[in-house]
Parts: C-alpha cells; sequence; structure tokens
C-alpha cells in the first residue's frame, strides 16, 4: 500500500516570502501527483495536478516540481489568504487517493 | 457554473445508519465520476469510494467495505453516500467531488455535510 509522507507538518513564514513544501511517496506514483488548499470551515480546493499544472484560476505564484516519489509545492510571495493547510494527493496507486497528512502553513 | 450542494448536517446514534446527498449542477452529471472523502475534526482527508453516474459502478475503501453504500439518481442528478453501523470515529465532515476523468483527481468539491455520531 502506497503512503504518501508530507513535510514539514507546520511551515511558520512571514507573508512575502517563498514557502516550499514537500510531498514523499512510498513508491513511484509518476506525475500523477496533485495538491489541494484548505482553509479552515471549508473544502479543499484543487490547485496543482500532473505534479506540476496549476488548475484553473490558480494564481502564477504557486508552482508543482517532481517526478517518482519526491514533489514540492511552492508558493513564490505567500499572500494572506495563502495561509492554509496544503494536502499531496497521488492518484496513480492502490489506494487510489491516498492523501498526505498535510502541511500547515502558518504565519510567522 | 458548476456546483455539487450536499444536504445538511446530521446526528446519529451509534449503530445507525446516515445517508448524504450530494446534487450536481453546470455539467454533464453522467460524464464525471464522484467520490466522497471525509475529514475527522482536526484530522487529514480519508477517500471513502467513487462512483460512475454513468452506469452505477462502485468501488470502495477497503476499510468502509460492507458498511458503506454510494448510489446515483440521474433523473435528479443527484449522488448518496450510505455509511450504517455508526460508531463515534465515524463524526467527520462528508464531502463529494468531482473526478473529471475517473482518474481519482478531485476538481470540484461540495461544501461539506458534518455528520455527528453520539449517543
Amino acid at each position: 500500500e502506497i503512503v504518501m509522507t508530507q513535510s514539514p507538518a507546520t511551515l511558520s513564514v512571514s507573508p512575502g516570502e517563498r514557502a516550499t513544501l514537500s510531498c514523499r511517496a512510498s513508491q513511484s506514483v509518476s506525475s500523477n501527483l496533485a495538491w489541494y488548499q484548505q482553509k479552515p470551515g471549508q473544502a479543499p480546493r484543487l490547485l496543482i495536478y500532473g505534479a506540476s499544472t496549476r488548475a484553473t484560476g490558480i494564481p502564477a505564484r504557486f508552482s508543482g516540481s517532481g517526478s517518482g516519489t519526491e514533489f514540492t509545492l511552492t508558493i513564490s510571495s505567500l499572500q494572506s489568504e495563502d495561509f492554509a493547510v496544503y494536502y499531496c494527493q497521488q492518484y496513480n496507486n492502490w489506494p487510489p487517493g491516498a492523501f498526505g497528512q498535510g502541511t500547515k502553513v502558518e504565519i510567522k | 457554473q458548476v456546483q455539487l450542494v450536499q444536504s445538511g448536517a446530521e446526528v446519529k446514534k451509534p449503530g445507525a445508519s446516515v445517508k448524504v446527498s450530494c446534487k450536481a449542477s453546470g455539467y454533464t452529471f453522467t460524464s464525471y465520476y464522484m467520490h466522497w472523502v471525509r475529514q475527522a475534526p482536526g484530522q487529514g482527508l480519508e477517500w471513502m469510494g467513487i462512483i460512475n453516474p454513468s452506469g452505477g459502478s462502485t468501488s470502495y475503501a477497503q476499510k468502509l467495505q460492507g458498511r458503506v453504500t454510494m448510489t446515483r439518481d440521474t433523473s435528479t442528478s443527484t449522488v448518496y453516500m450510505e455509511l450504517s453501523s455508526l460508531r463515534s470515529e465515524d463524526t467527520a465532515v462528508y464531502y463529494c467531488a468531482r473526478d473529471p476523468s475517473g482518474s481519482y483527481l478531485l476538481d470540484v468539491w461540495g461544501k461539506g455535510t458534518t455528520v455527528t455520531v453520539s449517543s
């Protein structure tokens, strides 16, 4: 069974700074990796799919990279609305749709 | 615009069942798969299962097999998730989410339905 591991659990960043979030798969998921953003009290929102393709309406400050087992989500200049929890999800292997445990991006 | 509107919050006793609905609009209902994902308080996201609204075929997470049933009504563009033999650990927000290609990529989410299991 594939396991998705995100790091760090919490990331403290000042507005305007860059944030780098990591996601590791226990076995290769090719580029079948998505990132979601979830704000308190809201449903998750798709940010990135195919490891690096931004979903419709997602600002260019969000970028994704990686393939195989190592992936990164970068937020180039954090805005106030970007403070949230971010989840990675693989959609390549069983169990399908497995999510990482999340990284909380908080204001420093 | 594409919308997934879910039913309201539920409070159930242990051992009971709950049925949550998700009404789709703004797109062709039978052209997109639908998933259910749940989130216990303060926890991460847990995939529950998928339904193909076109033919009604389903696939469920192993840990929920035997307790979860997903169905659809094409006449009202609505999918349903029923969970039986409820226990306190099933207390969570339940989300439906659309999948554009059966790839388990979830591009549109409902706002969620809170289910509380308490005696």
